[in-house]
């Protein structure tokens, strides 16, 4: 079964870090763009970030630009998100989403990990 | 960035009804449109994908239409399985962008 699973939310203070990771299973990862994307609390949906198959390419939304880190290992068949300096508009649940050959849908999703950051 | 413009926001069916949302970009962004479902608690889910080619293993009851700016989903007979919210998701440029989302309760 093709499967994504994603690890490593929690509670943090403004200003603290947290590193999500996203494990896959039934599938090779090396084979895929992969996304970070979230979703705060009765909010929709908003693209965070992503790497290319490889790991070569890294983009990011402007919001977390400067402040997360994606990145991969496809020896480990796993993505990850470095986040830093966190702020309260960070908290959201984070999903990692495959991509679906060239057309820009997310054909696979984890179930997500929620981050809260509060004093 | 490019907005997507989800209407309505709401709207209360039964099932057996035809229901239709639109999603509306703020520029062209030819075919690369795809939509979701989402079930409280649970991830989205891929329904249709370039505008309007099923999902593997989605019903055929759900369709997709449009290009350049205004985009339509469909469900033609809609099921107790469909209550859900549905979003729209370009990914013409990025930043890759949805739609606030639409809520389809049961009537």
């Amino acid at each position: 079964e093709v499967q994504l699973v994603e690890s490593g939310g929690g509670a943090v203070q403004p200003g603290g870090s947290l590193r999500l990771s996203c494990a896959a299973s039934g599938f090779s990862l090396s084979d895929a763009w992969m996304h970070w994307v979230r979703q705060a609390p009765g909010k929709g949906l908003v693209w965070v970030s992503r790497v290319s198959s490889d790991g070569s390419f890294t983009t990011y939304a402007d919001s977390v630009k400067g402040r997360f880190t994606i990145s991969r290992d496809n020896t480990k068949n796993t993505i990850y998100l470095q986040m830093n300096s966190l702020r309260a508009e960070d908290t959201a649940l984070y999903y990692c989403a495959k991509v679906a050959g060239g057309e820009g849908a997310f054909d696979v999703w984890g179930q997500g990990t929620m981050v809260t950051v509060s004093s | 960035d490019i907005q997507m413009t989800q209407s309505p926001s709401s709207l209360s069916a039964s099932v057996g009804d035809r229901v239709t949302i639109t999603c509306r970009a703020s520029q062209s962004i030819s075919s690369y449109l795809s939509w979701y479902q989402q079930k409280p608690g649970k991830a989205p889910k891929l329904l249709i994908f370039a505008a309007s080619t099923l999902q593997s293993g989605v019903p055929s009851r759900v369709s997709g239409s449009g290009s350049g700016t205004d985009f339509t989903l469909t469900i033609s007979s809609l099921q107790p399985e469909d209550f859900a919210t549905y979003f729209c998701q370009q990914s013409y440029s990025l930043p890759w962008t949805f739609g606030l989302g639409t809520k389809v309760e049961i009537k």
